[in-house]
This record gives C-alpha cells, sequence and structure tokens, in this order.
C-alpha cells in the first residue's frame, strides 16, 4: 500500500479566487488520480496525472478550471481556479500501488467557496 | 462505458444483524472489484478486493465474492457492530485506469 498526504486538510475561499491542493505520496508511482466528491455524492474522476506528460481530463472538467502538475513521481498538485460556490467539495487524490488495480486515497481536502 | 449499480441507502440494523449490500455491474473485460469504506469524518479506505471470477475478498468480518455470470460482488457481514456505520463504496478498475465508483450506501448500525 502507500501513505498519501494532502495539503490542506480543509479551506474556506471565497468565489473568485484559486486554491492549490497538494497530494504527497511516500513512495514512487506512475499513476495519480484526482477525484471530487460532492456532499452527500460518490467520486468523480476529475483526471488521471502521469509524470512526464500531461494530465488526462474527464469529460466536463477541463485544464483552465482544475489545472494540474506532476513534477514527479511522489507529488501533484491540483488547482481549482475562479471558484464558485459549486466547487465547494472533498478533492482526493489516489495512486495505484500494490498491483492488482488497487488505488490508495489520501485523506481528502475540504473546500468550501463562499 | 463500464458502470457499477449499488443498493440505495440508507440501510439501518442492530447490531449482531446480518448485513447484505447489493452492487452489480456492467463491463466489458475482466475488471478487477472493490469495496471502499468511508468512516464518518475520514477518507476513503480499501476494505476489499476480487480480481477474477470467483474470488472471494475478505476483512473485518466483511466478504464478496466475484460473480461474473451475476455481474455482482455484493458485500456481506454476518453480524455487524455500531461501528461498521459507514458510507460502503462498490468500485470497479480496469487494469491501468481509474476507479468507476457506485453511488455509496449508508450503513447506520445501532446498538
Amino acid at each position: 500500500s502507500a501513505v498519501i498526504s494532502q495539503k490542506p486538510s480543509r479551506d474556506i475561499c471565497q468565489r473568485g479566487t484559486s486554491l492549490t491542493i497538494q497530494c504527497q505520496v511516500d513512495s514512487q508511482v506512475t499513476m495519480m488520480f484526482w477525484y471530487r466528491q460532492q456532499p452527500g455524492q460518490s467520486l468523480t474522476l476529475i483526471a488521471t496525472a502521469n509524470q512526464g506528460s500531461e494530465a488526462t481530463y474527464e469529460s466536463g472538467f477541463v485544464i483552465d478550471k482544475f489545472p494540474i502538475s506532476r513534477p514527479n513521481l511522489t507529488f501533484s498538485t491540483l488547482t481549482v481556479s475562479n471558484m464558485s460556490p459549486e466547487d465547494s467539495s472533498i478533492y482526493l487524490c489516489s495512486v495505484e500501488s500494490g498491483g492488482y488495480d488497487e488505488q490508495y486515497f489520501g485523506p481528502g481536502t475540504r473546500l468550501t467557496v463562499t | 462505458g463500464d458502470s457499477v449499480t449499488q443498493m440505495e441507502g440508507p440501510v439501518t440494523l442492530s447490531e449482531e444483524a446480518f448485513l447484505t449490500i447489493n452492487c452489480t455491474y456492467t463491463a466489458t473485460g475482466y475488471p478487477s472489484l472493490f469495496w471502499y469504506v468511508q468512516y464518518p469524518g475520514e477518507g476513503l479506505q480499501l476494505l476489499l478486493k476480487a480480481t477474477k471470477a470467483d474470488d472471494k475478498g475478505s476483512n473485518k468480518g466483511f466478504e464478496a465474492t466475484y460473480r461474473k455470470e451475476t455481474t455482482s460482488f455484493h458485500l456481506e457481514k454476518g453480524s455487524v457492530q455500531v461501528s461498521d456505520s459507514a458510507v460502503y463504496f462498490c468500485a470497479l478498475s480496469q487494469a491501468g485506469t481509474a476507479l468507476i465508483f457506485g453511488k455509496g450506501t449508508t450503513l447506520s448500525v445501532s446498538s
């Protein structure tokens, strides 16, 4: 398994501002994923981030709104840009580790936009 | 595309009751199947997995069997505890791709 940390754990932001969420893994991993969990809902994939290539975004998510960096095999950032109250969610990063498609999740970043 | 359907909640049980949470999937090929659990205020934890037909995943008294003929992966526990109160997510993954989640089932166990 992998141990994943995220910063910040929570934040309250004003609309129109941006927040960058950091994800740090204790081992080198090829694939990292960013998910969004809206209040009371399931998880929705935002994008897949592989080191050395551009992130791949899912339908409904665009790079201008959610730019992602993946500078090395243990770290990634997700920025939520020009925020609106609809962006209030928990944002989670996950990595594939241990084989057999196992994915492990960070503790999440709880974002509230006012 | 691939998808996961799980029973709607909430599920409310008394301590020591038997638990079943139904999960069915639609997928091409041979996905891996997972159950994740999210305790109140906490992150998502991998509960158990199965990677091929007829595999049984188990952990903490929970079990689920990969049934290809019925495309199901139902979660069961013989005797639930108050500490099992959480949201349970069924999910699938094809090799090298992100997880596809069901909508989640909230379990509430009372003493």
